[in-house]
């Protein structure tokens, strides 16, 4: 069965880097777009960013481009998302998800991660 | 990018049916067929529910549908149970530099 298990959770100052594993199972890791979505507390999804594992092509959200890299390792089925220069309001649960169909981004996100907090003190 | 406007909340007695909004504009939910609908329950991931506006994934109780008019999605759930109760978020592709967005989300209770 498709499962996306995701790194544990991670505490950092703030300036810092984090990078959150998504582990990948039970499908070809290469046919499918992986989407990196977080929700900060008590609050609504927020759509970081896709990565093609087809083709290594990546899109971010405006809101993070520049501070957010996304990237795979094929060999190792494992998507990453690592985001820079950490504030605050950086503080949320960072999932990553898996469209339904081959070579799509469509948001038809059908598996999830379980999440990983990251938090940022202030 | 705003996000997509939901109400707070709904709300529903068992059996019922409830209809959750999700207002955008003619650049996301007015020009495209990617809509799709997502239920959260506390501490757990979300879970597609809906997509391209009205199909649903297997798994997935067919008395839950969506549906769309112009720049406004819906979510209905007929025959409302208790373990509807969640939060729901809407989600669309947009014309703009970034491509998705969500909606506020909807706090979804069963009385």
């Amino acid at each position: 069965q498709v499962q996306l298990v995701q790194s544990g959770a991670e505490v950092k100052k703030p300036g810092a880097s984090v990078k959150v594993s998504c582990k990948a199972s039970g499908y070809t890791f290469t046919h499918y777009v992986i989407h990196w979505v977080r929700q900060a507390p008590g609050q609504r999804l927020e759509w970081m960013g896709w990565i093609n594992a087809v083709n290594g092509n990546t899109k971010y959200s405006q809101k993070f481009q520049g501070r957010v890299t996304l990237t795979t390792d094929t060999s190792a089925t494992t998507a990453y998302m690592e985001l820079s220069s950490l504030r605050f309001e950086d503080t949320a649960v960072y999932y990553c998800a898996r469209e339904s169909q081959y070579n799509r981004a469509t948001l038809t996100l059908n598996y999830w991660g379980q999440g990983t907090l990251v938090t940022v003190p202030s | 990018q705003s996000a997509l406007t939901q109400p707070a909340s709904v709300s529903g007695s068992p059996g019922q049916s409830i209809t959750i909004s999700c207002t955008g504009t003619s650049s996301d939910i007015g020009a495209y067929d990617y809509v799709s609908w997502f239920q959260q329950h506390p501490g757990k991931a979300p879970k597609l529910m809906i997509y391209e506006v009205n199909n649903r994934p297997s798994g997935v109780p067919d008395r839950f549908s969506g549906s769309k008019s112009g720049n406004t999605a819906s979510l209905t759930i007929s025959g409302l149970q208790t373990e509807d109760e969640a939060d729901y978020f809407c989600s669309s592709y947009t014309s703009s530099n970034t491509p998705f967005v969500f909606g506020t989300g909807t706090k979804v209770t069963v009385l």
